[in-house]
């Protein structure tokens, strides 16, 4: 049973441009949600991170939303560059649990 | 500082053949985790340590798979005898402390293919 339904599967966005990937969950639970970064042949790497207590989080040209209430959060890569091109995962997981439950991920493709 | 080792980068077995992976996690972290990304999935939890004591194996198919942590520092994970549907990448990760919000460091991961 997926916990963490992530959207859309790929996403092809011209250099410049916005990637906006979405995730929900339905575990009231959960109280970390963290996004990775993968590039092929490589393990996942922690891109940005965010707590249910705050609504965004931006670092550089990453920023995560929370909607608390839909029990959904997305990814915002502002500014996209074709080294963003990698796949990405939303994931979520308890402070008490240990499980990070992981979307099925999206393969972002930025265009020169 | 040192990343996640993982070896060996590759494997091709035969279906009902054995095979083990090894993982050496970041220096001081003392939480490692093995999970198993199926292509085109995201990874999924088989197994989670503590130091050398087994925290999370609810995921771990325990009639073929085992794992285990030498001294709380490496760790193996074994796959006997294994079956087409275990063609996956196996990625071990490791983290300072325990808890969902410590960040989790992956290393390259094995690629499995079973024939």
């Amino acid at each position: 049973q997926q916990q963490v339904k992530q959207s859309p599967q790929s996403l092809i966005v011209q250099k410049g441009g916005i990637s906006i990937i979405n995730c929900a969950y339905e575990n009231t639970a959960f109280d970390y949600f963290p996004w990775y970064q993968q590039f092929p042949g490589k393990g996942p790497a922690l891109l940005i991170a965010i707590r249910p207590d705050v609504s965004e989080k931006k670092e550089g040209r990453f920023t995560i939303s929370f909607n608390k209430s839909a029990k959904q959060f997305s990814l915002h890569i502002m500014d996209s560059q074709p080294g963003d091109s990698a796949t990405y995962f939303c994931a979520a997981s308890t402070n008490s649990g240990y499980a990070l439950n992981f979307g099925k991920g999206t393969s972002l493709l930025v265009t020169p | 500082e040192a990343g996640v080792a993982q070896s060996p980068r590759y494997k091709i077995i035969e279906k009902r053949q054995s095979v083990a992976f090894w993982c050496n996690p970041i220096s001081g972290h003392a939480t490692l985790y093995w999970y198993q990304q199926i292509l085109g999935q995201g990874p999924k939890l088989l197994i989670q340590f503590q130091n050398n004591g087994v925290v999370d194996d609810s995921q771990l198919p325990k009639d073929r798979f085992s794992a285990e942590r030498l001294k709380g520092v490496d760790s193996t994970l074994k796959i006997q005898p294994a079956k087409l549907e275990d063609s996956a990448v196996y990625l071990c990760a490791s983290s300072f402390g325990t808890g969902g919000r410590n960040e989790q460091f992956f290393g390259p991961g094995t690629r499995l293919t079973v024939l």
